[in-house]
């Protein structure tokens, strides 16, 4: 039971546009929502998170959305950058610690 | 800087050999320290929660037996796959830290490749 998930494997986008990327959950009781930027042979590291009180946050180029009624995240990256090229994983936790992630999606930068 | 060190980043060894991993907090101390596992293209998978001082607790399909794992100071955890056979072969990684609206940190990983 798949509770986390990222629906589109790869996307692709042009330097200096918007990247925006998806995650859907089934969960109702997550309540604490990461974006994770991971590259090959490495640890994932944090992005952002957003808490279920909220429906926007925002850092710098980063900013997440969520549609709670939806059961809806978004991580939207503006303007997008060759270095941010990346596996991208959205994770959900109910009552902090235990994360669920999604399957990744491979975002690809072209200069 | 690093927040979790994992150690080591690579190991390749003969089937049946023992490998221990070990996941360090750097500047904080973790009660709870996580446990994954990731297939080439595939999600992070939780394997177990380990828990200082106790128990570890395993996901549903994760055999204790063969992934030992020991938390016995707040800033170490190790993981050993005992017994390895090459379908163990995984990118192993721990992560420490969370809990509320705290982001979990994560290392840098362990490739292991069973022969």
């Amino acid at each position: 039971d798949q509770q986390v998930k990222q629906n589109s494997p790869s996307l692709s986008v042009q330097e200096g546009r918007i990247s925006i990327l998806n995650c859907d959950y089934t969960n109702s009781m997550f309540d604490y929502f990461l974006w994770y930027k991971k590259y090959p042979a490495e640890g994932p590291t944090f992005l952002i998170s957003i808490s279920s009180i909220k429906d926007k946050n925002e850092d710098g180029r980063f900013t997440v959305f969520l549609n709670k009624s939806a059961k809806h995240l978004s991580l939207h990256i503006v303007p997008s950058q060759p270095g941010d090229s990346a596996v991208y994983f959205c994770a959900a936790s109910e009552g902090g610690s235990r994360l669920t992630f999604g399957e990744g999606t491979q975002l690809t930068v072209n200069p | 800087g690093a927040v979790v060190s994992q150690h080591p980043s690579w190991v390749i060894c003969k089937s049946g050999t023992s490998v221990k991993i070990e996941c360090r907090s750097l500047d904080f101390q973790a009660t709870t320290m996580f446990w994954y596992r990731q297939f080439p293209k595939q999600s992070l998978m939780l394997m177990a929660t380990s828990n200082e001082g106790s128990k570890a607790t395993y996901e549903q399909g994760v055999e204790k037996d063969k992934f030992l794992i020991n938390h016995a100071s707040l800033t170490l955890s190790t993981l050993t796959v005992t017994s390895a056979h090459p379908e163990d072969s995984s990118f192993y990684i721990c992560s420490a830290g969370g809990g509320g609206v705290q982001p979990q940190h994560f290392g840098d990983g362990t490739r292991l490749s069973i022969l």
